[in-house]
């Protein structure tokens, strides 16, 4: 059964610019949530989707956005890149709802210029 | 504001040691507790998920116990191994499909 996947792995862009990460969740699974994790913050929820709906929104920006497609596929747009916004962005999922055994991806290594 | 602090930051260990990993939450209203470990440059895995209404959850050489009313929940690894060295990570959820992660404790097995 193959895990969540998510691509690009490592990704390095220019401030202003945007970008798009993706993430397929294990398949069955309808619940996909996105984490930001930084050496200093640690690790802070972004959104989470269930059914194509955001379900739960963390305290970002509103230049963070994601969407869901009727497969689970889920996506997440950074628009208008800081330096800041440099991370490893990690994508879970699970079959109902976050409240259950979570299963992570490897991640999307953002490198900001 | 639920706040989740894991102590110590970092652990160094001879192989086949007991060792205990803790952690810390400020609201006590929490739905479930999860441990997870992270190998370097990669995602998480999930090791334990206690619900509210559990004690305590086993798998293998790991044992997690959970007190609601203290705040805090412990990590027990039996028996450590090599393999084990990897930063573990607590998350608490209050029923919103939000997990708050705690700070960390990374931890070192040496043979």
């Amino acid at each position: 059964k193959a895990g969540v996947t998510q691509t690009p792995r490592y990704l390095i862009k220019t401030r202003g610019q945007q970008v798009t990460l993706s993430c397929s969740p294990i398949s069955g699974h309808r619940s996909v949530s996105w984490y930001q994790q930084t050496p200093g913050q640690g690790l802070q929820f972004l959104f989470e989707y269930f059914s194509e709906t955001q379900r739960n929104k963390g305290n970002f920006p509103g230049r963070f956005s994601g969407r869901q497609f009727s497969n689970s596929r889920s996506e997440m747009n950074v628009s208008t890149l800081e330096l800041g916004d440099s991370a490893l962005y990690l994508c879970a999922s699970s079959f109902r709802t976050a409240n259950e055994k979570l299963f992570f991806g490897s991640g999307t290594q953002l490198s900001v210029l | 504001k639920q706040e989740v602090t894991q102590i110590p930051a970092a652990l160094s260990v001879p192989e086949g040691e007991n060792l205990v990993l803790n952690c810390s939450f400020t609201d006590s209203a929490i739905y479930n507790l999860q441990w997870f470990r992270q190998d370097p440059g990669k995602g998480l895995t999930s090791l334990l998920l206690i619900q509210s209404s559990q004690r305590e959850q086993t798998s293998g050489r790991l044992n997690a116990s959970l007190d609601k009313s203290s705040g805090r929940s412990t990590l027990y690894i039996a028996a450590s191994q090599p393999g084990d060295s990897a930063t573990y990570l607590c998350a608490v959820n209050h029923n919103t499909d939000k997990l708050i992660f705690g700070t960390g404790t990374r931890l070192q097995v040496f043979p």
